[in-house]
């Protein structure tokens, strides 16, 4: 079945730990994209990929990073964790098209608190 | 630049009861509108979308008509169940673009 799927769902670490969020997609989307969802409920976009070796820096200034390696995977990396990136991150994918605009696609997201 | 703009929640219903979230948006060319809902702890997942002006989306028993003389595309359903509780957020995706502006979220709360 085709999906997008985070790990871990909840993550509770230390003040200057590293850290990795994972992505992965089985639907051969070639873009994908990171948000950091605050308590508020808004979404920011931090990261964004068109593809394989691409990476592209979002709306809201991140200290994380990305990459993309494979098609399928675009994990999200904080070098020390503090307790302000304490945020949900939602990783999404879409097709892309040279017509109609398509839907993203969500995974069910991490919820990360640094103490 | 691009935006969207939705009603600020949150919006509290009895069950049955009529439910409308409005949203306008600016945008430059012909985008594409969507409304995503997301459950509590999950993912946002699509509830519809409309491509072109005086399209309708629906799902759900959720309607939405993509409106570009009023630049809107308000969400209503006719008679909404607890389950309906959620976050629901109103988006475009711009033309020839590559990214997804999403407005701030409304909640709904649904009293049996």
């Amino acid at each position: 079945e085709a999906d997008i799927y985070q790990t871990p769902r909840y993550l509770v670490i230390g003040t200057g730990k590293k850290i990795t969020l994972e992505c992965s997609q089985t639907m051969g989307h070639d873009k994908m994209y990171w948000y950091q969802q605050d308590p508020g409920m808004e979404l920011h976009l931090i990261h964004y990929s068109y593809g394989v070796n691409s990476t592209e820096k979002g709306d809201l200034s991140s200290e994380s990073t990305v990459s993309r390696i494979r098609t399928e995977h675009f994990p999200l990396t904080l070098e020390s964790a503090r307790p302000s990136h304490t945020s949900q991150y939602l990783c999404a994918s879409s097709e892309v098209t040279s017509g109609v605009r398509r839907e993203q696609f969500f995974g069910p997201g991490t919820r990360l608190t640094v103490l | 630049g691009n935006s969207v703009t939705q009603m600020e929640g949150p919006v509290t219903l009895s069950e049955e009861a009529f439910l409308t979230i409005n949203c306008t948006y600016t945008a430059t060319g012909y985008p594409s509108l969507f409304w995503y809902v997301q459950y509590p702890g999950e993912g946002l997942q699509l509830l519809l979308k409309a491509t072109k002006a005086d399209d309708k989306g629906s799902n759900k028993g959720f309607e939405a008509t993509y409106r570009k003389e009023t630049t809107s595309f308000h969400l209503e359903k006719g008679s909404v169940q607890v389950s309906d509780s959620a976050v629901y957020f109103c988006a475009l995706s711009e033309a020839g673009g590559f990214k997804t502006i999403f407005g701030a979220g409304t909640r709904l709360f649904v009293k049996a």
